[in-house]
C-alpha cells in the first residue's frame, strides 16, 4: 500500500518569503491531491494533480507532480498570514482492487506565516 | 453548492454513553469514508463504504465502534460504550469510486468525559 511522507512537518515563515513543501510517495501513482486544513476546520480540497508534469496554481500556491520521481511539491510564493494552515498531500492507496477510491494521507505540514 | 453534512457538530457525553454521528454524503457520490483526527495520532481512516457496502473497517475498534449506511443518503458511526480516549474530531468524506478525490464534511467534535 502507498506510503506518503511530507517534509517539513513544521514550517515557520516570514511574510513575503518563498518556500516549498515536499511530498514523497512510495509506489507508482498517476495522481496526487493536496488539501488545506485551517485550525478547527475541516479539510478542503486544494489541488488535484492527475498526470506526470501536472502543474496547478491558485494565488500564491503552486503544486506540481513528478510521477517518475514520486514527488509532488507545493510552492508558496510571497507568503501572507492567511496561508497559515496545515497542508496535507494524499495519493491513491492502491490503484485497482479494494483500495481504489481510498486515499493515503501524509502527516501534514503545519505552516505558520509571521509578519 | 453540494457539500457533505454531518450532525451533530459538537457532542459532549459521559463515559459509557452511546454516541451516534451522522453523515449525508454528496448526492451522486458512491464512496463514503469515516476518519478520526487527534493531535497525537493525526488523521486515521476508520471505515469506508462503496455503494453502501462496507469495504474496510480495519481501522476501527470493533468491540465498540460500528459503521453503517442504511441508505445512500445516510452514513452512521456509533460508539457504544464511549470512552475518554474516543475524544476526537470525526470527519466524514465522500467521493466517486472512479476518482479518488474526497470531499470532507465539517466534522463532529466529540468529547467524552
Amino acid at each position: 500500500e502507498l506510503k506518503v511522507e511530507q517534509n517539513p512537518l513544521f514550517l515557520s515563515m516570514q511574510e513575503g518569503k518563498n518556500y516549498t513543501i515536499y511530498c514523497n510517495y512510495s509506489t507508482t501513482s498517476d495522481r496526487l491531491y493536496w488539501y488545506r486544513q485551517d485550525p478547527g476546520k475541516s479539510l478542503e480540497s486544494l489541488f488535484v494533480l492527475l498526470s506526470n508534469g501536472a502543474v496547478k496554481q491558485e494565488g500564491r500556491l503552486m503544486a506540481s507532480l513528478d510521477t517518475k520521481a514520486r514527488l509532488s511539491t507545493l510552492h508558496i510564493t510571497a507568503a501572507v498570514h492567511d496561508l497559515s494552515a496545515t497542508y496535507f498531500c494524499a495519493g491513491p492507496s492502491n490503484a485497482g482492487g479494494t483500495s481504489y477510491g481510498k486515499l493515503t494521507f501524509g502527516q501534514g505540514t503545519i505552516l505558520t506565516v509571521h509578519p | 453548492d453540494a457539500r457533505v453534512t454531518q450532525t451533530p457538530r459538537h457532542k459532549v457525553t459521559e463515559m459509557g454513553q452511546e454516541v451516534t454521528m451522522r453523515c449525508q454524503p454528496i448526492l451522486g457520490h458512491n464512496t463514503v469514508f469515516w476518519y478520526r483526527q487527534t493531535m497525537m495520532q493525526g488523521l486515521e481512516l476508520l471505515a469506508y463504504f462503496r455503494n453502501r457496502a462496507p469495504l474496510d473497517d480495519s481501522g476501527m475498534p470493533k468491540d465498540r465502534f460500528s459503521a453503517e449506511m442504511p441508505d445512500a443518503t445516510l452514513a452512521t458511526l456509533k460508539i457504544q460504550p464511549s470512552e475518554p480516549r474516543d475524544s476526537a474530531v470525526y470527519f466524514c468524506a465522500s467521493g466517486r469510486w472512479s476518482n479518488n478525490e474526497q470531499f470532507f464534511g465539517p466534522g463532529t467534535r466529540l468529547t467524552v468525559l
